[in-house]
């Protein structure tokens, strides 16, 4: 199957912070990527799908302002968290479509996800 | 609203026995299925994917559709306890690919 990587997995960081996560597509170029959040024993919350070179879609409840995704290119998207506080922190998870061949549509495949903790 | 509903388990079988997992949608335009294995604390990794009415076979995994009952399925043979996770279903809605989860099945197998 394809391969997404996230970088870092982990990050630790301090109120009022601004963190930068980066979701890459390894072996497939991928014109949208997807930007999930998963907080302990629940399911995983799209936050905002990313297309290439335009802006992206955000759920609604997602602000924005706070969570900064660019989609620079066909096989890099990043999240930065603004400002983060003790609640955002989360799991955060990327994840990218490819074409799959002899099917209907697209398959998307998942970053191994960042642990995101704010003191 | 579109939804993805499942059983959340947890479903507990024993070890060499089929599990069962099943899963209901309410978009009848929906075109792809997928099913995710995740374990606590990882991410979501992708098992199976199916697109036709019927079975899908991938070793001892079995997908099955039927779309006129909106309903999706994921049989595991041979059970192994390293197969104990939480599975998700997931529907593709929309051209973008978006896919919608439902909350997922515990699956625990006993040695």
């Amino acid at each position: 199957g394809a391969v997404v990587s996230q970088h870092p997995s982990r990050v630790i960081c301090k109120s009022g912070t601004s963190v930068k996560i980066e979701c890459r597509s390894l072996d497939f170029q991928a014109t949208t990527m997807f930007w999930y959040r998963q907080f302990p024993k629940q399911s995983l919350m799209l936050m905002a799908t990313s297309n290439e070179g335009s802006k992206a879609t955000y759920e609604q409840g997602v602000e924005k302002d706070k969570f900064l995704i660019n989609h620079a290119s066909l096989t890099l998207s990043t999240l930065t968290v603004t400002s983060a506080h003790p609640e955002d922190s989360s799991f955060y998870i990327c994840s990218a479509n490819t074409r799959t061949s002899g099917g209907a549509g697209d398959t998307q495949y998942f970053g191994p996800g960042t642990r995101l903790t704010v003191l | 609203q579109k939804e993805v509903e499942q059983n959340s388990g947890p479903l507990s079988v024993p070890e060499g026995a089929i599990a069962s997992l099943n899963c209901t949608y309410s978009d009848r335009g929906s075109q792809s299925f997928f099913w995710y294995r995740q374990y606590s604390g990882k991410s979501p990794e992708l098992i199976m994917f199916i697109y036709s009415n019927g079975d899908k076979e991938d070793g001892r995994f079995t997908a099955q559709l039927n779309k006129a009952s909106q309903y999706v399925s994921l049989l595991i043979r041979d059970s192994q306890p390293s197969d104990s996770a939480t599975y998700l279903c997931a529907v593709t809605l929309g051209s973008q690919g978006n896919l919608i989860f439902g909350k997922g099945t515990k699956l625990s197998v006993k040695p």
